[in-house]
């Protein structure tokens, strides 16, 4: 059981705007950054926002990362058939260890 | 050509070793933090261990803890996981990422399978 919480599924049509969230507590999402990566099975994760709404070079702006207190949210507007993969947010803990969250896999319909 | 090259893996019994390592080339290797993360099949992914770039500060995450030893050599540009007391859980994709300075795990390599079956 991951201690970052993430709903398991999320879905929209081509167009509309889906977000997910992650939701940890004071020793991890309130205390430090928060990163967000895209990950189809059988290949390398991407990184898509880094420390907590930093888009690296090479990600649409599409994609926006936010965070308050102990919650933390990834946009997704414009979505598009090749967002279908799954999203795992993760932030460092106070326990000196990484934490992801259990994944939210988008569906788009 | 920035990347990140994974090897060491195999099949393995339940209680034996396996020493992962994580190549780097195309960039300056001793300045970036390297991390292991493993996905199990049908699981999410799940972080192993970490390692500072000067190897000053070692991390390791609470399944592997006691198992796992994670090093590096900065002059063949290297990370190495080894692990013992294998266990059927640890079954999974190994992948080694690199950070700097909390700019996320942008580089990653594509990944060994590690595979613990009697």
């Amino acid at each position: 059981q991951s201690v970052l919480t993430q709903p398991p599924s999320a879905s929209g049509t081509p167009g509309q705007r889906v977000t997910m969230s992650c939701s940890g507590s004071i020793s991890n999402i309130g205390s430090h950054y928060v990163f967000w990566y895209q990950h189809f099975p059988g290949t390398a994760p991407r990184l898509l926002i880094y420390k907590d709404d930093q888009r690296p070079s090479g990600v649409p702006d599409r994609f926006s990362g936010s965070k308050s207190g102990t919650s933390a949210s990834l946009a997704i507007s414009g979505l598009r058939s090749e967002d279908e993969a799954d999203y795992y947010c993760a932030t460092w803990d106070s326990s000196f260890k990484w934490m992801f969250g259990a994944g939210t896999k988008v569906t788009v319909l | 050509e920035v990347q990140l090259v994974e090897s060491g893996g195999g099949l393995v019994q339940p209680g034996g070793s396996l020493r992962l390592s994580c190549e780097g080339s195309g960039f300056t290797f001793r300045n970036f933090w390297i991390t292991w993360v493993r996905q199990a099949p049908g699981k999410g992914l799940e972080y192993v261990a970490n390692i500072r770039e000067d190897a000053s500060e070692k991390y390791y995450g609470d399944s592997v803890k006691g198992r796992v030893t994670i090093s590096r050599d900065n002059v063949n540009n290297a990370v190495h996981l080894q692990m013992n007391r294998l266990r059927v859980e640890d079954t999974a994709v190994y992948y080694c990422a690199r950070d700097e300075k909390w700019s996320g795990w942008d580089v990653w390599g594509k990944g060994t399978t590690v595979t613990v079956s009697s």
